[in-house]
C-alpha cells in the first residue's frame, strides 16, 4: 500500500511569507503529526491531528499551524517565515493504538532566503 | 524530565564489522521504544518497536535489545554494509491516551569500505 505522501519535496520561500505543506497518510490511517528537524535540535514535534482534531501540541509559536481533513489528510502552515524556519518538515502517519508504528514520510526541505 | 539520550553521537566504522548503539531514557508513563534509520535528507525508517515485556527484538542484521528496569535500550549492527551509513534515531513512546513521541537526537553512522 502507498505510504506517507508529503508536498512539495523541496521550498524556498522568502523572509515574512507564509507556506503551506501537504501530507496524506497511509490509507485507513487517522493519526497524523508534523514535526521539524534541524541541525543543531534533531526532530522536534509540532503536533498531532486525530479525525480533524488536533489533540496534541508541541512548543512551537502561534506562527506554526495545522489542520486535518475528513479524509484524514493534513496541512500545515507556517506564517511570516522566519530564517530559522529553514528545516526538513517531516509528517507520520499512525493507525490507532501506541503499539502501532509511526510510518514518517520523506519530508518537505523548506529554505527560507 | 521526558528525555531520550543516546550515544555515540557519531561513530565511524569499516564495512563488515559490528556496532552497538546505545540509547537511555527517562520516559514515563512508557509504551514502547522504536529504532529509526533515516538516511539523508528522507524521513525515518521504523526497525524495531518493543513495549515494556519484551526485551528483544531483530530485523536482519539489527538487533535492538531493551532493559526497562535500567531503561537503557541498544541497537547491534551485525556485519556491516555501506548502506548502514545513516543516523539512527531512539524513540520512546508515552502511554496514556495520545501517542506523544520523545526523540533522541540520534547517533550518525558512517560504514566505511
Amino acid at each position: 500500500k502507498a505510504g506517507v505522501t508529503q508536498t512539495p519535496r523541496y521550498l524556498i520561500k522568502t523572509r515574512g511569507q507564509q507556506v503551506t505543506l501537504s501530507c496524506s497518510p497511509i490509507s485507513g490511517h487517522r493519526s497524523v503529526s508534523w514535526y521539524q528537524q534541524t541541525p543543531g535540535q534533531g526532530l522536534q514535534f509540532l503536533f498531532e491531528y486525530f479525525s480533524e482534531t488536533q489533540r496534541n501540541k508541541g512548543n512551537f509559536p502561534g506562527r506554526f499551524s495545522g489542520r486535518q481533513f475528513s479524509n484524514s489528510r493534513s496541512e500545515m502552515n507556517v506564517s511570516t517565515l522566519e530564517l530559522g524556519d529553514s528545516a526538513l518538515y517531516l509528517c507520520a502517519s499512525s493507525g490507532t493504538g501506541s503499539s502501532y508504528g509511526y510510518t514518517f514520510g520523506s519530508g518537505t526541505r523548506l529554505t527560507v532566503v | 524530565k521526558n528525555q531520550v539520550e543516546q550515544s555515540p553521537q557519531s561513530l565511524i566504522i569499516l564495512e563488515g564489522k559490528n556496532c552497538t548503539l546505545q540509547c537511555n531514557y527517562t520516559v514515563s508513563p512508557f509504551s514502547n521504544l522504536r529504532w529509526y534509520k533515516q538516511d539523508t535528507g528522507r524521513g525515518p525508517v521504523s526497525l524495531t518497536i518493543m513495549t515494556f515485556s519484551e526485551n528483544t527484538k531483530s530485523n536482519g542484521r539489527y538487533t535492538a535489545t531493551l532493559d526497562a528496569d535500567t531503561k537503557q535500550s541498544s541497537l547491534h549492527i551485525t556485519a556491516s554494509q555501506l548502506s548502514d551509513s545513516a543516523s539512527y534515531i531512539c524513540v520512546v513512546t508515552l502511554s496514556g491516551g495520545y501517542n506523544k513521541l520523545i526523540f533522541g537526537a540520534g547517533t550518525r553512522l558512517a560504514v566505511h569500505p
